[in-house]
């Protein structure tokens, strides 16, 4: 079955570590993005991608990094520089570019201390 | 002004009623507009996709759009005690050959047995 895989489903880390979330679709979609959910929020944007080796800062970008090297993965680093990165964290995709709707991972959660 | 607003909540009906979701949005380039449901702890499902002026009906549910009044909203008739959950609505702005989508902060939708 096509989807979107997010790994791990919970990831811990120490305060002070770079942490990389893993994005992989097979829905052979050319956009991916990824939000971040806190408690009882909505899904701010972090970063976005319509194509290969190219990608947009979303609203709340500080503090993390991707790549987008093939098509299918969309992987997002939590660097020490993010202040509050214990979030929940969810990567989509759309066929797009245009009025395509979000598919959605099952998202990870990440839990800093 | 955040670019999508909604009433976070919570808004309660009685099972059977018909339950109204609110949305509007500031960037009167915005071309497509979808309803999400969110479950505690999961990522959020597609519900609806509305892209022109008027309604669009799917099952129990409707959604409505207003480009001039920049006003989307989301009909749940004879509301089910499963449709207990978070309503996202999301924007969909295209800018520079860009698919940015916005979300709202969310309505808790509760329905009461």
């Amino acid at each position: 079955d096509g989807g979107i895989t997010q790994s791990p489903k919970y990831l811990f880390r120490k305060e002070g570590q770079n942490v990389t979330l893993s994005c992989e679709q097979n829905l052979n979609h050319d956009a991916m993005y990824w939000y971040r959910q806190d408690p009882g929020q909505g899904l701010r944007l972090i970063y976005y991608s319509q194509i290969v080796n190219d990608f947009q800062k979303g609203d709340i970008a500080e503090g993390y990094s991707v790549s987008r090297e093939k098509k299918e993965s969309f992987p997002l680093t939590v660097t020490s520089a993010q202040k509050n990165p214990t979030a929940f964290y969810l990567c989509a995709s759309s066929s797009g570019p245009y009025n395509s709707p979000l598919h959605f991972g099952n998202g990870t959660r990440l839990t800093v201390t | 002004q955040k670019e999508v607003e909604q009433n976070s909540g919570p808004l309660s009906v009685p099972e059977g009623a018909i339950a109204s979701l609110n949305c509007t949005y500031s960037d009167r380039g915005s071309q497509s507009f979808f309803w999400y449901r969110q479950y505690s702890g999961k990522s959020p499902e597609l519900i609806m996709s509305i892209y022109s002026n008027g309604d669009k009906e799917d099952g129990r549910f409707t959604a409505q759009l207003n480009k001039a009044s920049q006003y989307v909203s989301l009909l749940i008739r004879d509301s089910q005690p499963s449709d207990s959950a978070t309503y996202l609505c999301a924007v969909n702005l295209i800018s520079g050959g860009y698919q940015k989508v916005t979300f709202g902060t969310g309505t808790k939708l509760q329905v009461i047995p």
